[in-house]
């Protein structure tokens, strides 16, 4: 089953708007990381944050984590056409007697110029 | 430049005819993985290796092989492939399980 469920499914703005992603996990985890993938390509590492931390930000990103909603969330400001992609959390926990990376299905993002 | 390759990139094949696909880093990281990334269904792992000669399943493990000899490569075996592995592929490494992982640029299977 998946841990990490993104939130919306898909979401359509203009250049210089903000976007936001929400990322929802049902069990107790060690760390949650954000990736984007631009079409048909490898995904790319954005931002790792902690559980004991509360907000991280990297140039436009800024992501938040609340453990006790097992929530977080992905901001990107003043978006670019070149923002356009999909964009994964992916939450890392032990599980299963085993530490585990699991991916969510993701956010399709598209900035219209 | 660090970066993880993978071969072929594109692969149509026919039920039944075994293939691998090739993943190699250059990072000297200790844990590698392959997912499959089906339309809807996200990333879902194949099988990972914690280091050399130790390997483990993932979610979805039926239909494949891997094996690591080496640190740097982490081949991926379809014995006999069928339709429904038409997928695309990615290899990933890390230092360690719960690290950043840095992927491959994929190989898109299509199994006839």
């Amino acid at each position: 089953s998946q841990q990490g469920e993104e939130d919306p499914q898909a979401l359509s703005i203009q250049e210089g708007e903000n976007a936001t992603m929400n990322c929802s996990y049902k069990t107790s985890i060690n760390n949650l990381q954000w990736y984007r993938q631009n079409s048909g390509r490898g995904l790319v590492h954005l931002i790792l944050i902690r559980s004991n931390e509360r907000e991280k930000h990297s140039g436009r990103l800024r992501v938040t984590l609340d453990t006790s909603k097992k929530s977080s969330s992905l901001l990107i400001t003043a978006s670019r056409a070149a923002d356009t992609a999909s964009y994964f959390c992916a939450t890392a926990s032990f599980s299963g007697g085993y530490n585990k990376l699991i991916f969510g299905a993701g956010t399709r993002l598209a900035v219209h110029p | 430049e660090a970066q993880v390759t993978q071969n072929p990139r594109y692969l149509i094949t026919v039920t039944g005819k075994k293939l691998t696909v090739t993943c190699s880093q250059n990072m000297n990281h200790e844990y590698m993985s392959w997912y499959r990334q089906d339309p809807g269904l996200g990333l879902r792992q194949i099988y990972y290796s914690m280091n050399v000669e130790v390997t483990d399943k993932g979610d979805v493990p039926e239909g494949y092989k891997v094996s690591r000899k080496e640190k740097r490569n982490f081949p991926l075996i379809l014995e006999s492939p069928s339709p429904n592995q038409t997928s695309l592929y990615f290899c990933a490494s890390s230092l360690a399980s719960l690290n950043e992982q840095f992927f491959g640029p994929g190989t898109r299977l299509t199994v006839l």
